[in-house]
């Protein structure tokens, strides 16, 4: 069974640091293309990045939103994905998703998780 | 970027009847839109890809259908766990972009 177990969230002020992780099991995170999404209160979904799988070198890309500041990364050997973000400002409260990321051909939709994790970014 | 809008905002319905959402893309996605529910406190659960695709486990009262610009989900004889917010989602093109969601409630 495929499960994404994240942790990592809470309360910080601005400009500061915090790192998000989401645990896989079920299947062998680096085979897969992996994306984080956060959503702001009473808002749709907003992309942040991605990393691609090992087949594709592990690249990652970035909403211009957090170019620069936020950082995909993945530990094959813990099977978990990260998500560093520093600079933190107000907007970018928001519960944080890690999600599997499938589609043939251009980009992908997010076919499966994690439970989510709450960033509140105060000043 | 590609924006999404859907319709309605709310939509206000009974068990057993159907749901009709609308989702509509500034530019044409091609079938490239996926459709996902969300419950309050839970994250977003894919239910049709690329148009009309159900996903893996999805009741077949779940419907999609449309192309390039306007997209419609149906939902037909509503379950009472199916009041919830729908929200569609293009991968056409950078950056991947969501709409802003219909809540369907009773």
């Amino acid at each position: 069974e495929v499960q994404l177990e994240q942790s990592g969230g809470g309360l910080v002020k601005t400009g500061g640091s915090l790192r998000l992780s989401c645990a896989a099991s079920g299947f062998t995170l680096s085979n897969d293309w992996m994306s984080w999404v956060r959503q702001a209160p009473g808002k749709g979904p907003e992309w942040v990045g991605h990393i691609t799988s090992h087949v594709y070198d592990g690249t990652t890309r970035y909403a211009a939103s957090v170019k620069g500041r936020f950082t995909v990364s993945r530990d094959d050997s813990k099977n978990t994905l990260y998500l560093q973000m520093d600079s933190l400002k107000t907007e970018d409260t928001a519960v944080y998703f890690c999600a599997i990321s499938r589609g043939q051909g251009p980009l992908y939709h997010f076919t499966f998780w994690g439970q989510g994790a709450l960033v509140t970014v105060s000043s | 970027e590609i924006v999404l809008t859907q319709s309605p905002a709310t939509l206000s319905l009974s068990p057993g009847e159907t749901a009709t959402l609308s989702c509509r893309a500034s530019q044409s996605v091609s079938n490239y839109l996926a459709w996902y529910q969300q419950k309050p406190g839970q994250a977003p659960r894919l239910l049709i890809y690329d148009a009309s695709n159900r996903a893996t486990g999805i009741p077949a009262r779940f419907s999609g259908g449309g192309s390039g610009t306007d997209f419609t989900l149906t939902v037909s004889s509503l379950e009472p766990e199916d009041f919830a917010v729908y929200y569609c989602q293009q991968r056409s093109d950078w950056p991947v972009t969501f709409g802003p969601g219909t809540k369907v409630d009773i």
